[in-house]
């Protein structure tokens, strides 16, 4: 299995432009997840999928961020316009969830990371 | 919210020095999962707990969950270079919050 594949791998862009990060999940898993991370406020969850249903997206920072899934197999989050505060690595994180209750037993598995740079 | 809050955050080992690193949460969990990030990496699951009192081992890696199931602890028995890296608890509700981590440098 390849894993979850992110691209692209780094990123540097200016201010004000559109970025578009990506990630394909592990084949059957069930569950998307988008990170962020800097050193200033370690992992931080940005939004999180399940069966390509936008489930919980209280940690997207502002309006300027967006995920979308239009299928199992592609996730994208996008960010327009981008701000140097953006600079960071982006995760993204896939699972198989089974539980029937409200509380998560999967093991998630991190793709390689974006890191952006905005200038 | 909730929080994660791990302790130390930073931790400097001599390399065959033993390492713990602990995590505590506000609220009560159903279970805890533990995850190291190498540097310049991703991070990568290593364990869950979910019993109250639960203890496991992997090699020189002992996690244990307490028994009021709201704090858990990583313990590594002589440390080698290979274990340095940041490691990560994360809390399992109906999503998971990553605590703040704790990196572990191991000098030789």
């Amino acid at each position: 299995d390849a894993g979850v594949i992110q691209s692209p791998r780094h990123e540097v862009t200016e201010m004000g432009q559109e970025v578009t990060l990506r990630c394909k999940p592990i084949s059957g898993h069930n569950s998307l997840f988008w990170y962020r991370q800097t050193m200033m406020r370690g992992l931080e969850l940005l939004i999180y999928f399940n069966n390509n249903v936008p489930i919980d997206d209280s940690g997207m920072p502002e309006d300027r961020f967006s995920a979308k899934m239009p299928n199992a197999s592609f996730s994208t989050l996008k960010i327009q316009p981008s701000e140097p505060r953006d600079s960071a690595v982006y995760f993204c994180a896939s699972s198989s969830e089974t539980s029937t209750t409200r509380e998560r037993t999967d093991t998630q598995y991190f793709g390689p990371g974006t890191r952006l740079t905005v200038l | 919210g909730q929080q994660v809050m791990q302790i130390p955050q930073y931790q400097h080992v001599q390399e065959g020095e033993d390492f713990t690193t602990y995590c505590n949460s506000s609220t009560t969990l159903s279970n805890i999962q533990w995850y190291k990030q190498r540097p310049g990496g991703h991070p990568v699951f290593l364990i869950q707990l979910v019993k109250s009192g639960e203890v496991k081992k992997q090699k020189r890696l002992t996690f244990q969950f307490g028994e009021a199931k709201k704090n858990s602890s990583l313990h590594i028995t002589a440390t080698q270079t290979t274990d340095v890296g940041t490691y990560f608890c994360a809390a399992g509700t109906y999503k998971y919050i990553f605590g703040t981590g704790t990196r572990l440098k191991v000098l030789a």
